[in-house]
């Protein structure tokens, strides 16, 4: 069945380092790709989404890349703040027709000033 | 604010117990669906509502139902509830259009406590 593999965290950089969180995904069809981002005590929020090969989502200064050929969604940002800290959620759409959402294990950031 | 409400925000209940969680979903959005977040199983689907039918079942023990009323909100219902029940619950809401992204709004989730 579709599944999505998150590198594990946490994942612990200094304030304005170079961010990468790597995700991949098996799916039949073709799926639309989500970045949710849950911040300490909330929900899950939107990011960002990609819904066709080569689509790059952005949004905050993260960017992710749909990329076909290696199944892979990873997400980005040049320089992160320490109020970037929070669990970061890679997803796919299930290949049926309800839509549901398949989520990677999350990946926790620490950003320490 | 994602406009989806979700009641209450925590609940604690004994094992054995039943209890309701209540989902409002965004206004004009069809489709309703429950997940639970878990330390050991992660975020996981539940069941999908959508213009008051059932439109997709997940990982939903039998001791759980849902359903969804004319008026589009949404109710999760956990019975004989267990000590492994204890969990984050979210509900999203998404307008779900013919070829359309169907994004997801969440809400603020229910945290369910159970001794």
């Amino acid at each position: 069945g579709d599944s999505v593999t998150q590198m594990e965290g946490p994942v612990t950089l200094s304030e304005e380092a170079f961010l990468t969180i790597n995700c991949t995904y098996t799916a039949t069809g073709y799926p639309s790709l989500f970045w949710y981002v849950q911040y300490p005590g909330e929900g899950l929020q939107l990011l960002l989404k990609a819904t066709k090969a080569d689509d790059k989502g952005s949004n905050k200064g993260f960017e992710a890349t749909y990329r076909k050929e290696t199944t892979s969604f990873h997400l980005e940002k040049g320089s992160v703040q320490v109020s970037d800290s929070a669990v970061y959620f890679c997803a796919l759409t299930a290949g049926d027709s309800s839509y549901k959402l398949i989520f990677g294990s999350g990946t926790r950031l620490l950003v320490r000033p | 604010d994602s406009g989806v409400t979700q009641t209450p925000k925590h609940l604690i209940t004994a094992t054995g117990q039943r209890v309701t969680l209540r989902c409002s979903p965004r206004s004009g959005d069809l489709s309703v669906y429950w997940y639970q977040q878990s330390l050991d199983q992660g975020l996981q689907f539940l069941i999908q509502y959508y213009n008051g039918e059932e439109r997709a079942k997940g990982n939903i023990l039998e001791r759980f139902s849902a359903q969804q009323f004319p008026d589009l909100h949404s109710e999760l219902n956990l019975s004989s509830l267990e000590l492994g029940d204890s969990a984050l619950y979210f509900c999203a809401s998404s307008v779900e259009s013919a070829g359309g992204l169907n994004e997801q709004f969440f809400g603020p989730g229910t945290r369910l406590t159970v001794l």
